[in-house]
């Protein structure tokens, strides 16, 4: 199966700064890569898909890049909201994986 | 609004079995394929199974095969995961997830219920 890494375990920042998170795959997935956010008590929310297309309602500030084995979702000036955890996922090849997620949170 | 609202978890004992629902509502349920993602307390997501809108092709986790059964009802916007001979290791929130498209090849999640928990333990 594909291995999804995902890098830091922790981020820690101060809102209106800007975050960067990485998704490294085991085998090439092509653009085949989602990211989703995931508050606490909450079910995840899509944000990109094909490792760059923002899903429907999501601002602006959330972009994806990459393709192959590295991945980036970058948040540009983080408002308070924004601090959650966030889950990169392949769908290249079955079975669908996912990261082990990146924590976002407020310095 | 898409709304999918699961039921069903609980406590149950290794070996025993449940069955897990999911309604959906606030679109076209027979036009996509649905999905069971689970997340183990603590620990991140895990996708479970999958069923394509017109049920001919079903998929599973290694771990849950030949324990666990995807189905639909159409007719009643439901989505259904028997699960069989249970095992610690399944506790776990089960979600229920929408296939954003049925575009061949992109198989991402726009849409999730809020969980069932599910525990198994003696």
């Amino acid at each position: 199966e594909v291995v999804m890494a995902q890098s830091p375990a922790t981020l820690s920042a101060s809102p209106g700064e800007g975050a960067t998170l990485s998704c490294r795959a085991s085998q090439s997935v092509g653009s085949k890569l989602a990211w989703y956010q995931q508050k606490f008590g909450q079910a995840p929310r899509l944000l990109i898909y094909g490792a760059s297309t923002r899903a429907t309602g999501i601002p602006a500030r959330f972009s994806g890049s990459g393709s192959g084995t590295e991945f980036t979702l970058t948040i540009s000036g983080l408002q308070s909201e924004d601090f959650a955890v966030y889950y990169c996922q392949q769908y290249n090849r079955w079975p669908l994986t996912f990261g082990g997620g990146t924590k976002v949170e407020i310095k | 609004d898409v709304h999918l609202v699961e039921s069903g978890g609980g406590l149950v004992k290794p070996g025993e079995s449940l069955r897990l629902s999911c309604v959906a509502s606030g679109f076209t349920f027979i036009s996509y394929s649905m999905n069971w993602v689970r997340q183990s307390p603590g620990r991140g997501l895990e996708w479970v199974s999958s069923i394509s809108s017109g049920s001919d092709n079903l998929k599973y986790a290694d771990s849950v095969k030949g324990r666990f059964t995807i189905s639909r009802d159409n007719d009643k916007n439901s989505l259904f995961l028997q699960m069989d001979s249970l095992r610690a290791e399944d506790t776990a929130v089960y979600y229920c997830a929408r296939r954003r498209s049925d575009i061949t090849g992109w198989y991402e999640f726009d849409n999730w219920g809020q969980g069932t928990l599910v525990t198994v333990s003696s």
